[in-house]
């Protein structure tokens, strides 16, 4: 089992550009979630979904689009990136059945100048 | 919005010290209290989830315990080792509505050999 895995690992993007995040797990997990981390913020819920073809608003929305056509994996998108979203990025995915106990991709480090 | 709030921010101790940290949340609609452990340039990793009031785990030399009436919950380190140098975080999880984690911003642990 792979768990949960993300594409990139890194990037740099000028301001404007747009850009999609892919999260995949191999879990069966039915949640998923995407959260920012920031210094001093600790990890902020950007989006979620509870299931194929549903998604949902986090705490940080703003500028972030999300897609669940598949169970197994979790878009990420960035239709007009700025400064601020330089951000490090978190997938996670979870069961009910397990509290919602989060178990988390690797990160990807999105740097927008 | 919700309060989730971990002290203390760092700690410094040297191996073999005793240590423990708080993380406090609201004391209503309380449905759970995740511990991850989050090692540098890595991702977070479950230490402990906790659904009941009076609830204890451990987990080798490190335990915790809850207080969901207070609403604030003890993570103690026994015997610190380098290795246990880390970020720790607590997420809390209420029961109203969707099952969202709200997170503290986490006590950063320095174990000196």
């Amino acid at each position: 089992n792979a768990g949960v895995t993300q594409t990139p690992k890194f990037r740099v993007l000028k301001t404007g550009q747009s850009m999609t995040l892919l999260c995949a797990q191999d879990m069966n997990h039915e949640y998923m979630y995407w959260y920012r981390q920031d210094p001093g913020m600790g990890l902020r819920l950007i989006h979620y979904s509870v299931g194929e073809g549903t998604t949902a608003k986090g705490e940080v929305p703003d500028g972030y689009n999300v897609s669940r056509l598949k169970k197994q994996n979790f878009l990420l998108g960035l239709e007009s990136a700025a400064p601020s979203q330089t951000s490090v990025y978190f997938c996670a995915s979870s069961v009910p059945g397990q509290a919602y106990e989060q178990y988390f991709g690797p990160g990807t480090r999105l740097t927008v100048t | 919005i919700l309060n989730v709030e971990q002290s203390p921010q760092s700690l410094h101790v040297q191996e073999g010290d005793s240590t423990n940290f708080t993380c406090s949340f609201p004391s209503s609609n309380f449905y759970a209290l995740h511990w991850y452990r989050w090692e540098t340039a890595k991702s977070p990793e479950a230490l402990f989830v906790m659904t009941l009031n009076g609830d204890e785990k451990k987990k080798g030399r490190i335990s915790a315990t809850l207080n969901t009436k207070e609403g604030y919950s003890y993570l103690y380190i026994k015997g610190s080792q380098p290795e246990d140098s880390a970020t720790y975080l607590c997420a809390f999880i209420g029961n109203t509505g969707f099952q969202k984690l709200v997170f503290g911003t986490g006590t950063r642990l320095l174990v000196s050999p």
